[in-house]
């Protein structure tokens, strides 16, 4: 059974940072590709950086490039976003995503239950 | 970038009654076009991939068409499980980009 678990969000003050993580089981973790996408509340779904399996590449939305980095570790099944110079408009739920392949654009086809991030003074 | 919009913003149905939900894509997605579905406080579950594909495991009242730059999802007898939010997502270019969602209400 496919699983993903994210951690590491929590409140943090505007232009802090901090490492999401989303620990993958239940498949080969370096055949496929990821994503993580966001959600702030009450509103609709955005895509934030994806990675392939080999971590190679890497996208990321323009709202984030240069201030978030995606890496993974795949000898620990292990997806992390680093976030930082944090703005009030990052605060959402993160969801980690895996892509139905390799392809690092696939369609996410397993979802994470989410992380929640608060950027607050 | 590619902005996708959804219309209606709310769709209200009875169960049982046909919901048809679209998707129009600022310049063409060919057929790279997803529907996921979100329920209150759950993780968005894919529907339908590269415009007409079932995921697995999900129903066959669930069906989507179109191809360039329209999109429809359907559901052909409306569940009560099936009142939640649609989303459509392109991945013909990057930025991926989701549309802004059509809620689907009990009426």
């Amino acid at each position: 059974e496919v699983q993903l678990l994210e951690s590491g969000g929590g409140l943090v003050q505007p232009g802090g940072s901090l490492r999401l993580s989303c620990a993958a089981s239940g498949f080969t973790f370096s055949s496929y590709a990821m994503s993580w996408v966001r959600q702030a509340p009450g509103k609709g779904l955005e895509w934030v950086s994806a990675i392939s399996g080999s971590g190679g590449s890497t996208y990321y939305a323009d709202s984030v490039k240069g201030r978030f980095t995606i890496s993974r570790d795949n000898s620990q099944n292990t997806l992390y976003l680093q976030v930082n110079s944090l703005r009030a408009e990052d605060t959402a739920v993160y969801y980690c995503a895996k892509s139905s392949s390799s392809v690092a654009h696939a369609p996410f086809d397993y979802w994470g239950q989410g992380t929640l991030v608060t950027v607050s003074s | 970038e590619i902005v996708l919009t959804q219309s209606p913003a709310t769709l209200s149905l009875s169960p049982g009654e046909r919901a048809t939900l679209s998707c129009r894509a600022s310049q063409s997605v060919t057929s790279y076009l997803a529907w996921y579905q979100q329920k209150p406080g759950q993780a968005p579950r894919l529907l339908i991939y590269d415009a007409s594909n079932r995921a697995t495991g999900i129903p066959a009242r669930f069906s989507g068409s179109g191809s360039g730059t329209d999109f429809t999802l359907t559901i052909s007898s409306l569940e009560p499980e099936d009142f939640a939010v649609y989303y459509c997502q392109q991945r013909n270019n990057w930025p991926l980009t989701f549309g802004g969602g059509t809620r689907v209400e009990i009426k």
